[in-house]
């Protein structure tokens, strides 16, 4: 079975740091990889996706995510935190036609 | 192009009591998925629907059903509330229903049971 996992309940950066938010998955087959952010009282964003080619994917609001296939592994990075970054982020693989979602990263920048 | 949007985005039902959700997709997608996320148990899928037709179900007892119209809109039903269903649901839609294809959330309706 398809699976995600975010080891990390909640980050803390200082603004102005980069950030990582790790995830890591385990797949049967071809992995179909995707991160969501989420803000209070609201749905969840999509902010970037893995299918297939480069290894580095550059998404929505200056997020990018590095995949790495020998440590099964899908970390979203920004080079700059803003304050405004700080919300609930999601891990997800595509497991036919579902997502299967990881437990969620609290993400705290601080001014 | 307007987004998914839910309705209604907030409801208090009694234990007992059934409801229906609402879920209009974006525009030209044909899958609508349904997922409860609650703090306990995080994001979970309830059902997928491609086409009117339901592709896949959750792990969900059968008071959760839902259905898919002709033009893509979607409802969810919950009969027989119970004080655990209280939870965010959520709608996504997306243009295919395999593969790469990225899901786009709605708001959500917050459904309190009491």
């Amino acid at each position: 079975a398809q699976s995600v996992a975010q080891p990390e309940d909640q980050v803390n950066v200082a603004e102005g740091n980069p950030l990582t938010v790790k995830c890591t998955y385990s797949v049967s087959g071809n992995p179909y990889l995707f991160w969501y952010v989420q803000y209070p009282n609201r749905g969840l964003q999509f902010l970037l996706k893995y299918i297939t080619g480069d290894n580095l994917v550059k998404g929505s609001y200056g997020f990018e995510a590095e995949f790495n296939k020998s440590q099964t592994s899908f970390h979203l990075k920004k080079p700059s935190a803003l304050v405004s970054d700080s919300a609930l982020y999601f891990c997800a693989v595509r497991d036919h036609d579902k997502l299967i979602f990881g437990t969620g990263t609290r993400l705290q920048v601080f001014p | 192009k307007a987004g998914v949007t839910q309705t209604p985005r907030y409801l208090i039902k009694t234990r007992g009591q059934q409801v229906t959700l609402s879920c209009s997709p974006i525009s030209g997608h044909r899958s609508v998925s349904w997922y409860q996320q609650t703090p306990g148990q995080g994001l979970q899928f309830l059902f997928e629907y491609f086409s009117e037709t339901q592709r896949n179900k959750g792990n969900f007892p059968g008071r959760f059903s839902g259905r898919q119209f002709s033009n893509s809109r979607s409802e969810m039903n919950v009969s027989t509330l119970e004080l655990g269903d209280s939870a965010l649901y959520l709608c996504a839609s997306s243009f295919g229903d395999r593969g790469g294809y990225e899901q786009y959330f709605g708001p959500g309706t917050r459904l309190t049971v009491t």
